[in-house]
């Protein structure tokens, strides 16, 4: 069984639509993460989490919230969507005492807002 | 700002070859740095962390060096195989933390049959 679970992976969207990506992860983490991943531009981090109640924005938060609903899952949304939000969307997990806090991805959700 | 770079973009060896992937970055005061290998429509699987006290950590047919003073990591694949064909991701901790990964843009390795 995979460590980081995203759901779903793969959606099609239209712009204004809300739009929820959901990550879970069974590896015991404190920390969560999100990026994104655009051609050219390699990946960067939308927003992070330490624990429910710590939650940070990243380089790239602009049209983006989350929810850290409990230790082993964390949303990230899309109030209203536009097309160049279209991206593939990376959860990953990490904990500040295991191997200098090494990031597990998962396997991503690939979101086209049309 | 911290800036990752890869190169080359693209490389492609006959199966059996030795090659050697770098990444360099721009910020010294790292803590660590962390070689991804990303397969089509999978996602980033962790292959070696390097910590900036360490100038090497090997994991089978791989091999990562790190020299912070000069700003380069090198990841050295011996005898490649054909499934080793990815694109392979550095990415190392900015801002003076040890969890905000900044990415570079990746090399895609072919290795043919």
């Amino acid at each position: 069984d995979a460590d980081v679970t995203q759901t779903p992976r793969n959606r099609i969207t239209k712009t204004g639509k809300r739009i929820m990506l959901e990550c879970s992860q069974t590896k015991g983490h404190d920390r969560m993460y999100w990026y994104r991943q655009d051609p050219g531009l390699g990946l960067r981090l939308i927003y992070y989490s330490f624990d429910v109640k710590d939650i940070n924005k990243g380089e790239i938060s602009d049209g983006y919230s989350v929810s850290r609903q409990a230790q082993a899952k964390f949303s990230l949304s899309l109030e209203s969507a536009i097309p160049n939000q279209t991206a593939l969307y990376f959860c990953a997990t990490s904990s500040p005492g295991q191997r200098n806090n090494e990031q597990f991805f998962g396997p991503g959700t690939r979101l086209t807002v049309l | 700002k911290q800036e990752v770079t890869q190169i080359p973009a693209a490389l492609s060896v006959p199966e059996g070859e030795n090659l050697v992937l770098n990444c360099s970055f721009t910020d010294s005061a790292i803590y660590n740095l962390q070689w991804f290998r990303q397969d089509p429509g999978k996602g980033l699987t962790s292959l070696l962390l390097i910590q900036s006290s360490q100038r090497e950590q090997t994991s089978g047919r791989l091999n990562a060096s790190l020299d912070k003073s000069s700003g380069r990591s090198t990841l050295y694949i011996a005898a490649s195989q054909p499934g080793d064909s990815a694109t392979y991701l550095c990415a190392v901790p900015s801002g003076g933390s040890n969890y905000k990964l900044t990415f570079g843009k990746g090399t895609l390795l072919t290795v043919n049959p």
